[in-house]
């Protein structure tokens, strides 16, 4: 079957740096997403990670290592818009499947 | 422009209706997706259309039907709704329709469905 976990909550202060972690199990791997989601809003997409390594956005950065079966998204400088769920996806097959896999969701936050 | 849109918003109904739920995509792209968001904020993916053909149906019943008139259209029709299904629904899309890649999904901004 297909496993992704997430911490549900975290809280982090204006400013700060915080780390994001998800875990997946998947039946074969393709990639691996993370979507940022407001209240009441859609998820979109801040990143995309399919070999091993760190990838930088601006304030956002997304690590990712296959052998463990890991990845973290990081957010410096933290504003209080960025209180919102994070959401780690995974694109489990490599063929015609367009078969995405959400985590729960981490709900984001930032207080002055 | 908004790249991908749904129609309506919001929509309360009662058991037992009949509703449809339309999606459209300016982005040119060649896959289509339908999702539900419970209560619980877990995402699940209900369907997908490539080129006008559906290539997954993740277990949802049989009362959930897609249609695609062409490619740029996703509609979600719901027979006998039941409470249950109150939830948000969200359609994507994604660019290519082979390997996944970077194959980055596009949300619509949702539609939420509460069913009394």
């Amino acid at each position: 079957g297909q496993n992704i976990d997430q911490p549900t909550e975290m809280t982090a202060t204006e400013g700060a740096i915080v780390q994001i972690n998800c875990t997946y199990q998947t039946s074969g791997f393709n990639g691996l997403f993370w979507y940022q989601q407001h209240a009441g809003e859609a998820p979109t997409f801040l990143s995309y990670n399919v070999l091993d390594g760190l990838e930088e956005k601006g304030r956002f950065s997304s690590f990712l290592s296959r052998s463990k079966g890991y990845s973290y998204l990081l957010l410096k400088e933290l504003q209080m818009k960025d209180s919102a769920s994070y959401l780690c996806a995974v694109f489990p097959r490599d063929n015609y499947g367009q078969n995405f896999v959400f985590g729960p969701g981490t709900r984001l936050s930032v207080l002055p | 422009d908004t790249a991908v849109s749904q129609t309506p918003k919001y929509l309360v109904t009662q058991m037992g209706n009949d509703k449809s739920i339309k999606c459209e995509q300016n982005l040119g792209h060649d896959t289509m997706y339908w999702y539900k968001q419970d209560s619980k904020k877990f995402l699940k993916i209900m369907f997908s259309y490539n080129n006008k053909e559906l290539i997954i149906n993740e277990t949802v019943p049989n009362r959930f039907s897609p249609k695609s008139p062409d490619k740029a259209h996703l509609n979600l029709h719901i027979n006998s709704l039941e409470l249950g299904d109150s939830a948000v629904y969200f359609c994507a899309s994604s660019g290519t329709s082979g390997r996944a890649g970077s194959d980055t999904q596009y949300f619509g901004p949702g539609t939420r469905l509460t069913v009394l």
